[in-house]
C-alpha cells in the first residue's frame, strides 16, 4: 500500500536549534508539497516542487525555513534557527500531474514543539 | 478575505440526522474542488471530488455552484465514525491544494 512517509513522527526542541523534517513521497508521484497546520491558521502551504524544482515558496518565512529535494524520494524541509511560534504540524503530500490524478496523499506528519 | 472559508462548528448531531456543510472560495479561476476529511490528530484524506453536476457517493452527497462560489457537502443518516473535521478545498489549474479551516462535526449517540 503506497504511502508518503514522513520522519520524525514527533520532535520536541529547544529554541535556536536547527530542525529537519523529511518526506518520501509515493514513488512516481513528481509533485511533492510541504503544508503547516496550526489550529488558528489551519493548513498553510509552504513550499510546493514539481519534477524536483520549487516551485512556489512564498509561504515559507525565508530567513529560517528552507525546502529541498535531493532526489525525487525524498523532500526536507529545514527550521534553523526554530522558534516556539514554529511549533505545529508538518506535513508533506505528493502527487502527479502525469495522469491527471488531482488527489494529494499526505503522509502523517511531524508534530514539531518548540520550547 | 480569506480564499476559503468554512463554518469552525463544531456541529454536533445525533445518529441517523442529516447535516450539511457550506463552503464559499474567492477565487473565480477555481478549476477543481474537494472534500477532505480529517480525524483527529491524523492526516487529511480525500473523502471526494465535486463534480459541476453534483455527485453522490453513498451517504455523501457534493454539490458546487459556481455563479455563487460555494461548495456543498451533505451527509445523510450520520453515523458515529464521521465525527471528523471536513476540509473543504479548491485548486486552480496545477497550483497547490488550498485548503478551509475546516468544519468540525461530531455525531452523538
Amino acid at each position: 500500500d503506497a504511502r508518503v512517509t514522513q520522519t520524525p513522527r514527533h520532535k520536541v526542541t529547544e529554541m535556536g536549534q536547527e530542525v529537519t523534517m523529511r518526506c518520501q513521497p509515493i514513488l512516481g508521484h513528481n509533485t511533492v508539497f510541504w503544508y503547516r497546520q496550526t489550529m488558528m491558521q489551519g493548513l498553510e502551504l509552504l513550499a510546493y516542487f514539481r519534477n524536483r524544482a520549487p516551485l512556489d515558496d512564498s509561504g515559507m518565512p525565508k530567513d529560517r525555513f528552507s525546502a529541498e529535494m535531493p532526489d525525487a524520494t525524498l523532500a526536507t524541509l529545514k527550521i534553523q534557527p526554530s522558534e516556539p511560534r514554529d511549533s505545529a504540524v508538518y506535513f508533506c503530500a505528493s502527487g502527479s500531474t502525469e495522469d491527471g490524478n488531482t488527489e494529494a496523499f499526505f503522509g502523517q506528519g511531524t508534530r514539531l514543539t518548540v520550547v | 478575505r480569506k480564499e476559503v472559508e468554512q463554518d469552525p462548528g463544531p456541529f454536533n448531531v445525533p445518529e441517523g440526522a442529516t447535516v450539511a456543510f457550506n463552503c464559499t472560495y474567492s477565487n473565480s479561476a477555481s478549476q477543481s474542488f474537494f472534500w477532505y476529511r480529517q480525524d483527529c490528530r491524523k492526516e487529511p484524506k480525500l473523502l471526494m471530488s465535486v463534480y459541476s453536476s453534483g455527485n453522490e457517493d453513498g451517504r455523501f452527497t457534493a454539490q458546487l455552484n459556481r455563479a455563487s462560489q460555494y461548495i456543498s457537502l451533505l451527509i445523510r443518516d450520520s453515523k458515529l465514525s464521521d465525527s471528523a473535521t471536513y476540509l473543504c478545498v479548491v485548486r486552480s489549474g496545477n497550483t497547490p491544494l488550498v485548503f478551509g479551516k475546516g468544519t468540525r462535526l461530531s455525531v452523538i449517540a
